[in-house]
């Protein structure tokens, strides 16, 4: 069966960073395309980028080129994104998907990640 | 990047059809892709490729189009079936996500 099991909820000052994991279970990362989204109410969901887990290749929606890193770690069949300099716009939930044929058939079940001073 | 147009928000009773429409700003093909989601979960895929049920969703769902307007339906709805509903285009890269609509009951 496959699941991707996310990090728990962070919270986090102005200005820091934090760096989310979602482990792969039930086939190897490296067959997939690895995508994350972010997810606030009020803006439903925005597309952040994929990394190809086999190679480390990324794509970044331009909006997220200086704000996401994507990176993954073949060996323990975990990807993983770093956000940095966290304003408050970047508090929402944040979801790594699976693709395949485009279409994003699984899903983690999200991290909460709340910027506050 | 492709723009998704989708209405903000429906109001339905159980039992009835809805349909929700999605419209976009360039051609997509048929890489349009349908999700649902409930408060405090993750998306879960209903439809691909504009037409295809996804694994073990109920054929109540269904969706059609092609190019630049699609259709998702319900129907019947039921009372579980209230979430937003979001469209998804993976023909032009980056890809892109309508902004949702909400349904509600009446």
């Amino acid at each position: 069966e496959v699941q991707l099991q996310q990090s728990g909820p962070e919270l986090r000052r102005p200005g820091s960073s934090v760096k989310l994991s979602c482990k792969a279970s039930g086939y190897s990362i490296t067959d997939y395309l690895m995508h994350w989204v972010k997810h606030r109410p009020e803006h439903g969901l925005e597309w952040i980028g994929w990394i190809d887990p086999e190679d480390g290749e990324t794509k970044y929606a331009q909006k997220f080129q200086s704000k996401a890193t994507l990176t993954a770690d073949t060996s323990s069949n975990t990807a993983y994104m770093q956000l940095s300099s966290l304003t408050s716009e970047d508090t929402a939930t944040y979801f790594c998907a699976r693709a395949y044929s485009g279409r994003f058939a699984y899903w983690g079940q999200g991290t909460l990640v709340t910027v506050s001073s | 990047d492709t723009v998704l147009t989708q209405s903000p928000a429906l109001a339905v009773s159980p039992g009835e059809r809805v349909t929700i429409s999605c419209r976009a700003s360039e051609s997509v093909s048929t890489l349009m892709h349908w999700y649902q989601q409930k408060p405090g979960q993750q998306p879960k895929l209903l439809i691909y490729k504009a037409s295809n049920l996804a694994s073990g969703v109920p054929a109540r769902f269904s969706g059609s189009g092609s190019g630049t307007d699609f259709t998702f339906t319900i129907d019947p709805v039921e009372a579980d079936d209230i979430a937003t509903y979001y469209c998804h285009q993976s023909w032009n890269s980056p890809p892109t996500f309508g902004g949702g609509t909400k349904l509600e009951l009446k």
